[in-house]
């Protein structure tokens, strides 16, 4: 089935750490994106692809970094010098410009 | 002003109501609309897009967009407890073209059996 894969759901994180959070889509969708949703906020927009090799800053990407190295693939790291990374990560792809977004189950980091 | 701003709710129904979900926006020039629906722990599923000034219907919900306004809303028929979730308001704006949707915060609706 096609789809966007996130892995792992669940990930406990000491400070100090790097983690990376995977995507992965077979959905041939060129575009690629990161959120980050805090308990009852909307969606906060850390890092997008349009193509391969090129990637965007979003609203809030520091103490984040991504590649884009397949069309498949949009790894995201969250780095030490993010201050409060604990929130759920949600990844999503869309096929065109004006269209909607889909979404992965989401992966959701604690940091203890 | 915020980009896309929701009622933030919650928003009690009785069940077989109709529910009745705001959004309203600041970019004039926006072009698609959508709204998501976000099971509490889970990730949004997209339940509607609307392109043009109107209604669109989906079995019991129903997309209204004036552009004129600013303004889309969405309408549950038939309310069901299922229907108990978050509603997220999307908007793709005209600047920014390809970048992202802007989000609103979204509108905790909660169906009462």
């Amino acid at each position: 089935d096609g789809g966007i894969t996130q892995s792992p759901k669940y990930l406990f994180r000491k400070e100090g750490q790097n983690v990376t959070l995977s995507c992965e889509q077979n959905l041939n969708h060129d575009a690629m994106y990161w959120y980050r949703q805090d308990p009852g906020q909307g969606l906060r927009l850390i890092y997008y692809s349009q193509i391969v090799n090129d990637f965007q800053k979003g609203d809030i990407a520091e103490g984040y970094s991504v590649s884009r190295e397949k069309k498949e693939s949009f790894p995201l790291t969250v780095t030490s010098a993010q201050k409060n990374p604990t929130a759920f990560y949600l990844c999503a792809s869309r096929p065109r410009a004006a269209g909607e977004l889909f979404f992965g189950e989401g992966s959701r980091l604690t940091v203890l | 002003q915020k980009e896309v701003e929701q009622n933030s709710g919650p928003l009690s129904v009785p069940e077989g109501a109709i529910a009745s979900l705001n959004c309203t926006y600041s970019d004039r020039g926006s072009q698609s609309f959508f709204w998501y629906r976000q099971y509490s722990g889970k990730s949004p599923e997209l339940i509607m897009s609307i392109y043009s000034n109107g209604d669109k219907e989906d079995g019991r919900f129903t997309a209204q967009l004036n552009k004129a306004s600013q303004y889309v809303s969405l309408l549950i028929r038939d309310s069901q407890p299922s229907d108990s979730a978050t509603y997220l308001c999307a908007v793709n704006p005209l600047s920014g073209s390809a970048r992202q949707l802007t989000f609103g915060s979204g509108t905790q609706l909660t169906v009462l059996p």
